[in-house]
């Protein structure tokens, strides 16, 4: 099984700043399957970013993904108010599918 | 795509419960649906998995021997029938659909998710 290791836990700062969260595979990742989820306070998650960089539909251009191998990164490039959530990371490439335990995104 | 999930409640330890989620805006046959939970203050658990044509199901170890996934293609209801409740089955319960790629143990890309439904269990 592959274990993802999310960094840091919590994130603070500030409406405006660039967030760049991490997201590390105990082994490699087959074909960058990698997905990013943002679920904000009392809501469920949402999908924004496929296959390590491809953004799902009507997620802000503000957000992107990178990375392969066991190496991943989700970048917000500028806070927005709503933006303040929490995150997972998922490696749906092998089985079993695994996620990461999160990394909250809080304002400062 | 609209997911909606309804039959959550408190119950007993020991007691069943039956999770129904109804989808809308897809072909449902077409795609595998999930059940994902999340415990109070935790992260996301995959539960279950079936198939499209229902054929194949998956679930983890932590519920192996007491859910049981099902879907009724001609009403577009995925169901979730949870026997043998304990304390820690306590969770908001998502259903999700996977549009693209493949699935097995541990589901697949989590596209759409409904709203949830709270399953408590407690004496």
């Amino acid at each position: 099984e592959i274990v993802l290791t999310q960094s840091p836990g919590t994130l603070s700062l500030s409406p405006g700043e660039r967030a760049t969260l991490s997201c590390r595979a105990s082994q490699s990742v087959s074909s960058s399957y990698l997905a990013w989820y943002q679920q904000r306070p009392g809501q469920a998650p949402r999908l924004l970013i496929y296959a390590a960089s491809s953004r799902a539909t009507g997620v802000p251009d503000r957000f992107s993904g990178s990375g392969s191998g066991t190496d991943f990164t989700l970048t917000i490039s500028r806070l927005e108010p709503e933006d303040f959530a929490v995150y997972y990371c998922q490696q749906y490439g092998n089985s079993p599918r695994t996620f990461g335990q999160g990394t909250k995104v809080e304002i400062k | 795509v609209q997911l909606v999930e309804s039959g959550g409640g408190l119950v007993q330890p020991g007691g069943s419960l039956r999770l129904s989620c109804a989808a809308s805006g897809v072909t449902f046959s077409n795609y595998g649906m999930n059940w994902v939970r999340q415990a109070p203050g935790k992260g996301l658990e995959w539960v279950s998995t079936i198939s499209g044509s229902g054929g194949s199901t998956y679930n983890a170890d932590s519920v192996e021997g007491r859910f049981t996934i099902s879907r009724d293609n001609s009403k577009n209801t995925l169901y979730l029938q949870m026997n043998s409740l304990r304390a820690d089955d306590t969770a908001v319960y998502y259903c999700a659909i996977i549009i693209r790629g493949s699935y097995g143990s541990g589901g697949g890309l989590f596209e759409y998710w409904g709203q949830g439904t709270l399953v408590t269990v407690s004496s």
